[in-house]
């Protein structure tokens, strides 16, 4: 049982480029999302999902686009890469509203 | 003002002795609290919630004081391995999931 895993680990890109973290998870939870943190900040969140087919947006969703085609994968688009996207990025799933979190290890990402 | 707000300290403890410290919120109508625990460059891991009546898990104590909205946690008898950050999380609406509010977070650190 692998929990929640992310890949990268560590990203680099150039500005307008375009990337897709990845987020899986193998608990079979239906809730999935994704946080950006910033120092000084706490956990901001950018999408999620309650379940496969469906996304709606957090507090900071812009120049992020999601999808969830299965239970188990949902990942995150960076489609015009800003330096103001260089954050730590943590994917999260739970298996219902009882809020307990499981967060993957992150994805660090530095925008030139 | 921020939602949820903490402490940023560091609390500097020394070894066996007790650190204590709050989170407060801004929502009234928050439904559930819970104190997760960060260590460097890591994920967040759920330490507890926050029960109404106060709740304790080994060393480790929450309270809720829901009249002046602030949450608090107490270590007692502080071990090395409890420095990390802890960071508050709060739910404002029983129906608003995936939108959990986090503090940025409490650094703890416990000295020999």
């Amino acid at each position: 049982n692998a929990g929640v895993t992310q890949t990268p680990k560590f990203q680099v890109l150039k500005t307008g480029q375009s990337m897709t973290l990845q987020c899986a998870q193998d608990m079979n939870h239906e809730y999935m999302s994704w946080y950006r943190q910033d120092p000084g900040m706490g956990l901001r969140l950018i999408h999620y999902s309650v379940g496969a087919g469906i996304t709606d947006q957090g507090e900071v969703p812009n120049g992020y686009n999601v999808s969830r085609s299965t239970t188990e994968d949902f990942p995150l688009r960076l489609l015009s890469a800003a330096p103001s996207q260089t954050s730590v990025y943590f994917c999260a799933s739970s298996y219902d509203r009882a809020e307990t979190q499981y967060f993957g290890p992150g994805t660090r990402l530095l925008v030139l | 003002r921020k939602e949820v707000e903490q402490d940023p300290g560091p609390f500097n403890v020394p070894e066996g002795a007790t650190v204590a410290f709050n989170c407060t919120y801004s929502n009234s109508a928050s439904q559930s609290f819970f104190w997760y625990r960060q260590d460097c460059r890591k994920e967040p891991k759920l330490l507890m919630s926050v029960y109404s009546s106060g709740n304790e898990d080994g060393r480790f104590t929450a309270q809720l004081n829901r009249a002046s909205q602030y949450i608090s946690l107490l270590i007692r008898d502080s071990k090395l391995s409890d420095s990390a950050t802890y960071l508050c999380v709060v739910n404002p609406r029983t129906d608003s999931w995936g939108k959990l509010q986090f503090g940025a977070g409490t650094q703890v650190v416990v000295t020999p």
